[in-house]
This record gives C-alpha cells, structure tokens and sequence, in this order.
C-alpha cells in the first residue's frame, strides 16, 4: 500500500537530548512537511522540503532540523535548544505540481519530556 | 498577516442532521483551501479541496462553499454519521507562490446517536 509512515509513534526525550522523527513515503511525491500539533490547537509548519537536499524554514523552525538525502525520506530532529517539545508531530507529502494543495499525512509521533 | 480561525470551537448535531462547519480568512489573496478531518491520536484526513476560481463544490456527503466577498468557508456535511465526529481543520494556501498550507484550529463535531 501506498502511504506516508511515521515511526515511533510514541518516543520520549530525556532533557538536553536530541531526538529524531522518522518519516518514509513511497508515493513518490517531491513535497514533504513537517507540522507540530499542540492540544486543541491548529498544525503549525516546521519545515518543507520540495525537493531532495533542498528544505525552507516554516513558521517554527527555532530548536528542530530536517535533512532530505532521499526523495522517499524527510527525517525531523528537535534538537535541545527547542524547549518545549512535547506535541504532537505530523508529517506530509504531496506531488510537485500540487506543492502546497492536498497533502497526505502520516499517522504522526507524540513526543514527550521526561 | 494572514490567519484562518473557525467561529465555533465545538458542534454536535444528531445523528442523521446536516452540519455546517464554518472557517473565515483574512488573506484576499489566497488561492486555495481545503479541508480536513481528523480523528484522536491520528493524522489529518483529506476530505474535499476547492480553488479560489469556484464558489461551490460536492463530494460524497460533503459540499465546501467559498465566498470570497466576506472571506468565509464552509464545509457542509449531510445526513450525519457516528463516524463522522472528529476535529475538522480548514487551511488556506496564500496564492503568492510560497508552497504552503496555514491551518486553522479546529471545529470538534461530536454527532450524538
């Protein structure tokens, strides 16, 4: 099946640590995003890639970092300096020409601090 | 800048009623929209998108309207389902050709039995 998969589903950072997001497509869509979900609040943008070893800065980039080595990948890392990262993290692609329109979402990670 | 918002946090509507959801813009300039549907503990789901060239468009039980005049989106859900409660999310794209969708808060629609 075709389809955006995100992994752990739960992961836990300890303080000062760095941590990484998975997230592999193989619907061969160039775009890929990542947004931070908060509780009752709406998907803020992280970071985008619309093409591999390229990436732009969304709305909340301070404290995280992406790299784009494959098409199909888009690993997030929330680094230390990013101080409150409990949330809830989504990650999505969608097709060149459709930059920006109908992006397909992953089933998203939940991070927590211990 | 440009922000999207929803007017009513929460809605229930019984089982078998239409909904309207609404979600109002600010940016004139925005080209597209789309909306969402989003269960606990899972990714957002695609339901129906429309361009900023058209006032109307249909899916399977659900219809988005567009109005450009008042900057107001709504997404109408007919002959409702328990399967259908869920956070609903509407996002516009800015129509300046930065690739990327702002999202608004949420609308949770509860459809009681």
């Amino acid at each position: 099946d075709g389809g955006i998969t995100q992994s752990p589903k739960y992961l836990f950072r300890k303080e000062g640590q760095n941590v990484t997001l998975s997230c592999e497509q193989n619907l061969n869509h160039d775009a890929m995003y990542w947004y931070r979900q908060d509780p009752g609040q709406g998907l803020r943008l992280i970071y985008y890639s619309q093409i591999v070893n390229d990436f732009q800065k969304g709305d909340i980039a301070e404290g995280y970092s992406v790299s784009r080595e494959k098409k199909e990948s888009f690993p997030l890392t929330v680094t230390s300096a990013q101080k409150n990262p409990t949330a809830f993290y989504l990650c999505a692609s969608s097709t060149a020409r459709g930059a920006g329109e109908k992006l397909f979402f992953g089933s998203g990670t939940q991070l927590s601090v211990l | 800048g440009e922000s999207v918002g929803l007017h009513l946090p929460t809605l229930s509507v019984q089982e078998g009623d239409n909904s309207i959801i609404n979600c109002a813009y600010s940016n004139s300039a925005s080209d597209y929209f789309i909306w969402y549907k989003q269960e606990s503990g899972k990714g957002p789901q695609f339901i129906i998108d429309i361009r900023s060239n058209m006032d109307k468009r249909q899916g399977q039980r659900v219809t988005v309207l567009l109005n450009k005049t008042v900057k107001h989106l709504s997404l109408q859900i007919a002959a409702t389902q328990p399967g259908d409660s869920a956070v609903y999310f509407c996002a516009e794209r800015s129509g300046d050709g930065n690739e990327k969708l702002t999202f608004g808060t949420g609308t949770r629609l509860t459809i009681i039995p």
